[in-house]
């Protein structure tokens, strides 16, 4: 399977406690992107990546989460204390490299996180 | 803010009719995007729409692009059971920017 995968599918937690999320993209792109979707919402972006670099992050981004890439490759979206307004999907895309349609973003299933 | 919003909220259609979506957002864009997701699921990407196309195809799928009144439309014809399922429109900025900004979707049902 050549798609973006994410780990782990779902994720209980408890309150407080800190969680990270692995992406890894399709294999030739550059570009990987993370967006949180909640209930009945669509996905709403957080952050950006071209190769190992942060280009953008959105102001949902609160210090309590940081994501990396650190070698152009995977990336990991870690939370810190979570707190039950963290519940959400996360979602992951990656996009770029030999494709053609350079602007689409292909999606993984996504991480369910639940703070209880 | 999401730049994007569907309407309607919710359609429910009889197999074999047509379903017709809109997507109307506010700022200037590069192209816009269709995605369909299934309950609890990852996005499928559908279709990509440049800002400078009035009109595309794929299969049974129909997007139009109106960019003076910033507007976009999906037509699913002969729609299925499988087709049920939660359609998004996401608009990548004109200006560089990379990220997409979704609407909140059209949630389809489609009874056989």
């Amino acid at each position: 399977d050549t798609g973006v995968s994410q780990n782990p599918r779902h994720k209980i937690t408890k309150r407080g406690q800190n969680v990270t999320f692995r992406c890894d993209p399709i294999s030739e792109h550059n570009r990987l992107y993370w967006y949180r979707q909640t209930l009945g919402q669509g996905p709403e972006f957080l952050t950006y990546f071209q190769n190992e670099a942060q280009l953008e992050k959105s102001r949902l981004l609160s210090d309590r989460f940081s994501a990396e890439r650190p070698k152009g490759s995977f990336s990991t979206l870690e939370i810190q204390r979570t707190e039950q307004g963290d519940s959400a999907m996360y979602l992951c895309a990656s996009s770029g490299g030999r494709d053609r349609m350079t602007d689409t973003q292909y999606f993984g299933p996504g991480t369910r996180l639940t703070v209880l | 803010s999401q730049q994007g919003e569907e309407d309607p909220q919710a359609l429910s259609i009889q197999e074999g009719e047509n379903a017709t979506m809109n997507c109307s957002y506010k700022t200037s864009i590069n192209n816009l995007q269709w995605y369909r997701q299934n309950s609890g699921r990852g996005l499928v990407h559908l279709i990509l729409i440049r800002s400078n196309e009035r009109e595309k195809h794929s299969g049974r799928l129909r997007v139009t692009l109106d960019t003076s009144k910033k507007s976009s439309s999906l037509l699913i014809t002969a729609s299925r059971a499988a087709d049920t399922a939660s359609y998004f429109c996401a608009t990548l900025l004109s200006g560089g920017y990379n990220k997409l900004i979704f609407g909140a979707g059209t949630r389809l049902a489609v009874h056989p």
